[in-house]
């Protein structure tokens, strides 16, 4: 257990609905990411805050996604009109002062 | 897009033996990461290595970093079943520290 959390852990839903997941990340790290990871492949970035500042964001984060950590703790990341597509694992990771990033356990969605 | 490529993309030994596994990368570093993941599970850093550094040791983890070659190597000494997982290596081009990864390298340690 690394202190980050993330909720839910499973989600399943059908085309076309909107999903939220949150992240807890350690208390006081100022710096989360937000990944996406399909099967067989390595996680790919999508968006990253400092505080509550959203300084970053992938290409691959289309306007269906959006994501937000209001007073810089933890953060919620929203899928609109999901799409068979976004099916995938979604990690979340904090930084603290150094580089290592701390890992949620992910949510893994399924849209049917 | 993804910046690192792991080799091999699979890999099954006994246990006691030694697992190398490599990471090639495209662009210039400021560090680079290599993290382990249990089967479904979330990823767990391993060690750090900066792009001023050739080798670093960690337990039985050895790392190098060939910034020359663009690579980086990850040895696992006297390999248990516990090792077992896939490891992902990943660089942080600067000091935003966005974590670019490679596709991993699925690593099975036999009984």
């Amino acid at each position: 257990d690394t202190g980050v959390s993330q909720d839910p852990r499973h989600k399943i839903t059908k085309r076309g609905q909107n999903v939220t997941f949150r992240c807890d990340p350690i208390s006081e790290h100022n710096r989360l990411y937000w990944y996406r990871q399909t099967l067989g492949q390595g996680p790919e970035f999508l968006t990253y805050f400092q505080n509550e500042a959203q300084l970053e964001k992938s290409r691959l984060l289309s306007d269906r996604f959006s994501a937000e950590r209001p007073k810089g703790s933890f953060s919620t990341l929203e899928i609109q009109r999901t799409e068979q597509g976004d099916s995938a694992m979604y990690l979340c990771a904090s930084v603290g002062g150094g580089e290592t990033q701390y890992f949620g356990p992910g949510t893994r969605l399924l849209v049917l | 897009s993804q910046q690192g490529e792991e080799d091999p993309q699979a890999l099954s030994i006994q246990e006691g033996e030694n697992a190398t596994m490599n990471c090639s990368y495209k662009t210039s570093i400021n560090n680079l990461q290599w993290y382990r993941q249990n089967s479904g599970r979330g990823l767990v850093h391993l060690i750090l290595i900066r792009s001023n550094e050739r080798e670093k040791h960690s337990g039985r983890l050895r790392v190098t970093l060939d910034t020359s070659k663009k690579s980086s190597s990850l040895l696992i000494t006297a390999s248990r079943a516990a090792d077992t997982a896939s490891y992902f290596c990943a660089t942080a081009q600067d000091s935003n520290y966005q974590l670019i990864w490679g596709a991993g390298t699925k690593l099975i340690i036999k009984p």
